[in-house]
Protein backbone atom coordinates (compact mmCIF):
# COMPACT_ATOMS: atom_id res chain seq x y z
CA UNK A 1 0.00 0.00 0.00
CA UNK A 2 0.97 3.73 -0.99
CA UNK A 3 0.50 6.63 0.84
CA UNK A 4 1.81 10.54 0.50
CA UNK A 5 2.03 13.30 2.64
CA UNK A 6 2.08 16.72 1.09
CA UNK A 7 3.73 18.91 3.62
CA UNK A 8 1.59 23.02 3.70
CA UNK A 9 -1.59 23.21 2.41
CA UNK A 10 -1.22 26.14 1.37
CA UNK A 11 1.94 27.68 -0.23
CA UNK A 12 1.99 31.78 -0.85
CA UNK A 13 4.98 33.02 -2.87
CA UNK A 14 5.96 36.49 -4.87
CA UNK A 15 5.90 35.85 -8.68
CA UNK A 16 9.57 35.84 -9.06
CA UNK A 17 10.52 34.04 -6.00
CA UNK A 18 11.34 29.87 -5.78
CA UNK A 19 8.60 28.02 -5.66
CA UNK A 20 9.03 24.67 -3.44
CA UNK A 21 6.10 22.17 -2.95
CA UNK A 22 7.25 19.40 -0.76
CA UNK A 23 6.03 15.38 -0.80
CA UNK A 24 7.14 12.44 1.01
CA UNK A 25 5.90 9.00 0.48
CA UNK A 26 5.76 5.77 1.46
CA UNK A 27 5.26 2.18 -0.49
CA UNK A 28 6.13 -1.01 -0.10
CA UNK A 29 7.21 -1.77 -3.80
CA UNK A 30 9.59 1.12 -6.13
CA UNK A 31 6.71 3.47 -6.99
CA UNK A 32 6.15 5.64 -9.83
CA UNK A 33 5.90 9.28 -8.57
CA UNK A 34 3.63 11.97 -10.36
CA UNK A 35 2.59 15.79 -9.74
CA UNK A 36 -0.68 16.92 -10.80
CA UNK A 37 -1.53 20.84 -11.21
CA UNK A 38 -5.75 21.65 -10.99
CA UNK A 39 -6.70 24.88 -12.14
CA UNK A 40 -10.25 26.11 -10.18
CA UNK A 41 -13.19 24.08 -11.92
CA UNK A 42 -11.15 21.73 -13.63
CA UNK A 43 -9.57 18.31 -13.96
CA UNK A 44 -6.13 17.04 -13.24
CA UNK A 45 -3.06 18.15 -15.68
CA UNK A 46 0.33 15.76 -15.41
CA UNK A 47 3.01 18.15 -14.35
CA UNK A 48 5.64 15.43 -14.52
CA UNK A 49 6.57 12.13 -13.54
CA UNK A 50 9.65 9.53 -12.38
CA UNK A 51 9.63 6.12 -13.54
CA UNK A 52 12.52 5.38 -13.64
CA UNK A 53 15.94 6.11 -14.68
CA UNK A 54 17.53 9.57 -13.98
CA UNK A 55 15.92 11.36 -10.66
CA UNK A 56 15.75 14.90 -11.25
CA UNK A 57 12.55 14.78 -13.31
CA UNK A 58 12.01 18.31 -15.51
CA UNK A 59 8.41 18.90 -16.28
CA UNK A 60 6.19 21.27 -18.19
CA UNK A 61 6.09 25.05 -17.64
CA UNK A 62 9.34 24.96 -15.83
CA UNK A 63 8.63 22.99 -13.07
CA UNK A 64 11.34 19.83 -11.85
CA UNK A 65 11.48 17.41 -9.28
CA UNK A 66 13.70 14.95 -7.78
CA UNK A 67 13.26 11.65 -6.61
CA UNK A 68 15.25 11.03 -3.17
CA UNK A 69 14.72 7.17 -2.12
CA UNK A 70 16.65 7.49 0.98
CA UNK A 71 14.38 10.34 2.23
CA UNK A 72 11.63 8.85 0.42
CA UNK A 73 10.53 12.62 -0.94
CA UNK A 74 9.86 13.66 -4.32
CA UNK A 75 9.65 17.38 -3.86
CA UNK A 76 8.52 20.06 -6.93
CA UNK A 77 10.40 23.52 -7.82
CA UNK A 78 9.94 25.70 -9.93
CA UNK A 79 12.91 28.85 -9.96
CA UNK A 80 10.78 31.56 -10.20
CA UNK A 81 7.26 31.72 -9.69
CA UNK A 82 4.19 33.17 -12.22
CA UNK A 83 0.86 34.69 -11.63
CA UNK A 84 -0.25 31.71 -14.08
CA UNK A 85 1.06 28.91 -11.31
CA UNK A 86 -1.97 29.75 -9.02
CA UNK A 87 -3.38 26.58 -8.85
CA UNK A 88 -3.88 23.03 -6.32
CA UNK A 89 -0.89 20.62 -6.55
CA UNK A 90 -1.39 17.20 -5.64
CA UNK A 91 1.68 14.79 -5.57
CA UNK A 92 0.47 11.09 -6.57
CA UNK A 93 2.47 7.60 -6.01
CA UNK A 94 1.58 4.19 -7.49
CA UNK A 95 2.70 0.89 -7.43
CA UNK A 96 4.70 0.31 -10.66
CA UNK A 97 2.61 -2.78 -11.58
CA UNK A 98 -0.75 -1.39 -11.13
CA UNK A 99 -1.30 2.22 -11.58
CA UNK A 100 -3.62 2.76 -8.81
CA UNK A 101 -2.90 6.69 -8.43
CA UNK A 102 -2.96 7.74 -4.51
CA UNK A 103 -2.99 11.21 -3.98
CA UNK A 104 -1.65 13.26 -1.43
CA UNK A 105 -4.34 16.35 0.32
CA UNK A 106 -3.04 19.27 -2.18
CA UNK A 107 -1.26 22.43 -2.11
CA UNK A 108 -2.26 25.83 -2.44
CA UNK A 109 -0.42 27.89 -4.57
CA UNK A 110 -0.72 31.52 -4.61
CA UNK A 111 1.16 34.18 -6.25
CA UNK A 112 1.37 37.41 -4.54
CA UNK A 113 1.98 40.27 -7.27
CA UNK B 1 -6.59 12.98 -30.70
CA UNK B 2 -9.50 13.45 -28.66
CA UNK B 3 -9.08 14.05 -24.56
CA UNK B 4 -11.18 12.38 -21.89
CA UNK B 5 -14.58 13.85 -21.94
CA UNK B 6 -17.17 13.24 -19.15
CA UNK B 7 -20.53 13.96 -18.62
CA UNK B 8 -22.36 15.40 -17.09
CA UNK B 9 -20.69 18.60 -15.66
CA UNK B 10 -22.97 18.98 -13.03
CA UNK B 11 -25.53 17.30 -11.51
CA UNK B 12 -28.14 17.65 -8.41
CA UNK B 13 -29.67 14.19 -6.45
CA UNK B 14 -31.48 13.80 -3.49
CA UNK B 15 -30.37 11.58 -1.26
CA UNK B 16 -31.51 8.23 -1.96
CA UNK B 17 -31.39 8.57 -5.49
CA UNK B 18 -29.25 6.47 -8.20
CA UNK B 19 -26.90 8.58 -10.55
CA UNK B 20 -24.48 7.09 -13.60
CA UNK B 21 -22.15 9.05 -14.13
CA UNK B 22 -20.28 8.92 -17.67
CA UNK B 23 -16.51 8.98 -19.18
CA UNK B 24 -15.08 8.71 -22.60
CA UNK B 25 -11.52 7.59 -23.00
CA UNK B 26 -8.47 9.10 -25.05
CA UNK B 27 -8.53 7.81 -28.42
CA UNK B 28 -6.53 4.64 -27.78
CA UNK B 29 -6.98 3.91 -24.35
CA UNK B 30 -7.71 0.90 -22.67
CA UNK B 31 -8.19 1.52 -19.15
CA UNK B 32 -10.21 3.56 -17.21
CA UNK B 33 -9.56 4.90 -13.34
CA UNK B 34 -12.19 6.49 -11.35
CA UNK B 35 -11.64 8.82 -8.43
CA UNK B 36 -13.87 10.35 -5.72
CA UNK B 37 -11.91 14.53 -5.12
CA UNK B 38 -13.86 15.26 -1.97
CA UNK B 39 -13.99 19.12 -1.62
CA UNK B 40 -10.42 20.27 0.05
CA UNK B 41 -9.28 16.81 -0.55
CA UNK B 42 -7.05 15.10 -2.84
CA UNK B 43 -8.66 12.15 -5.43
CA UNK B 44 -9.68 9.07 -3.98
CA UNK B 45 -9.22 5.48 -6.15
CA UNK B 46 -12.24 3.71 -6.57
CA UNK B 47 -11.99 1.24 -9.54
CA UNK B 48 -9.81 0.58 -12.56
CA UNK B 49 -10.94 -1.02 -15.88
CA UNK B 50 -9.06 -2.54 -17.96
CA UNK B 51 -10.59 -4.20 -21.19
CA UNK B 52 -14.15 -4.30 -19.72
CA UNK B 53 -13.07 -6.59 -16.26
CA UNK B 54 -12.86 -4.30 -13.09
CA UNK B 55 -8.86 -4.56 -12.20
CA UNK B 56 -8.72 -3.10 -8.65
CA UNK B 57 -11.34 -1.00 -5.91
CA UNK B 58 -10.22 1.05 -2.96
CA UNK B 59 -12.33 1.81 -0.07
CA UNK B 60 -15.54 2.64 -1.46
CA UNK B 61 -18.42 0.21 -0.53
CA UNK B 62 -20.44 -1.97 -3.18
CA UNK B 63 -22.88 0.58 -3.84
CA UNK B 64 -20.14 2.21 -6.35
CA UNK B 65 -20.41 0.23 -9.03
CA UNK B 66 -19.05 0.29 -13.09
CA UNK B 67 -18.60 -0.68 -16.23
CA UNK B 68 -16.67 -0.66 -19.21
CA UNK B 69 -17.98 -1.03 -22.83
CA UNK B 70 -16.02 -2.60 -25.82
CA UNK B 71 -15.55 0.75 -26.60
CA UNK B 72 -13.62 0.81 -23.71
CA UNK B 73 -15.92 4.00 -22.44
CA UNK B 74 -17.13 3.58 -18.73
CA UNK B 75 -19.77 4.51 -16.63
CA UNK B 76 -19.50 4.81 -12.94
CA UNK B 77 -23.24 4.25 -10.89
CA UNK B 78 -23.73 4.94 -7.25
CA UNK B 79 -26.66 3.63 -5.62
CA UNK B 80 -28.36 4.95 -2.87
CA UNK B 81 -26.58 8.31 -2.90
CA UNK B 82 -25.61 9.89 0.90
CA UNK B 83 -24.51 13.50 1.27
CA UNK B 84 -21.39 12.27 1.83
CA UNK B 85 -21.47 11.21 -1.98
CA UNK B 86 -21.03 15.33 -2.63
CA UNK B 87 -17.76 15.76 -4.93
CA UNK B 88 -16.03 15.97 -8.18
CA UNK B 89 -15.69 12.22 -9.66
CA UNK B 90 -12.52 12.18 -12.02
CA UNK B 91 -12.13 9.56 -15.03
CA UNK B 92 -8.65 8.95 -16.15
CA UNK B 93 -7.64 6.85 -19.14
CA UNK B 94 -4.53 5.50 -19.96
CA UNK B 95 -2.82 2.54 -22.07
CA UNK B 96 -2.19 -0.54 -20.62
CA UNK B 97 -1.77 -2.00 -17.25
CA UNK B 98 0.83 -3.29 -15.19
CA UNK B 99 4.88 -3.16 -15.69
CA UNK B 100 4.53 -2.56 -19.34
CA UNK B 101 2.48 0.07 -19.62
CA UNK B 102 2.87 3.70 -20.81
CA UNK B 103 2.48 4.99 -17.74
CA UNK B 104 0.68 8.44 -17.65
CA UNK B 105 -3.16 8.50 -17.26
CA UNK B 106 -5.36 11.70 -18.69
CA UNK B 107 -7.65 12.99 -16.68
CA UNK B 108 -11.32 14.42 -17.79
CA UNK B 109 -12.48 17.70 -15.96
CA UNK B 110 -14.72 15.90 -13.40
CA UNK B 111 -18.74 15.52 -12.84
CA UNK B 112 -19.43 17.59 -9.96
CA UNK B 113 -22.29 15.73 -8.24
CA UNK B 114 -24.08 17.11 -5.20
CA UNK B 115 -26.49 15.31 -3.10
CA UNK B 116 -29.16 17.60 -1.11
Amino acid sequence: AQSVTQLGSHVSVSEGALVLLRCNYSSSVPPYLFWYVQYPNQGLQLLLKYTTGATLVKGINGFEAEFKKSETSFHLTKPSAHMSDAAEYFCAVSDRHDYKLSFGAGTTVTVRA
Amino acid sequence: ETGVTQSPTHLIKTRGQQVTLRCSSQSGHNTVSWYQQALGQGPQFIFQYYREEENGRGNFPPRFSGLQFPNYSSELNVNALELDDSALYLCASSWGWGAAMNTEAFFGQGTRLTVV
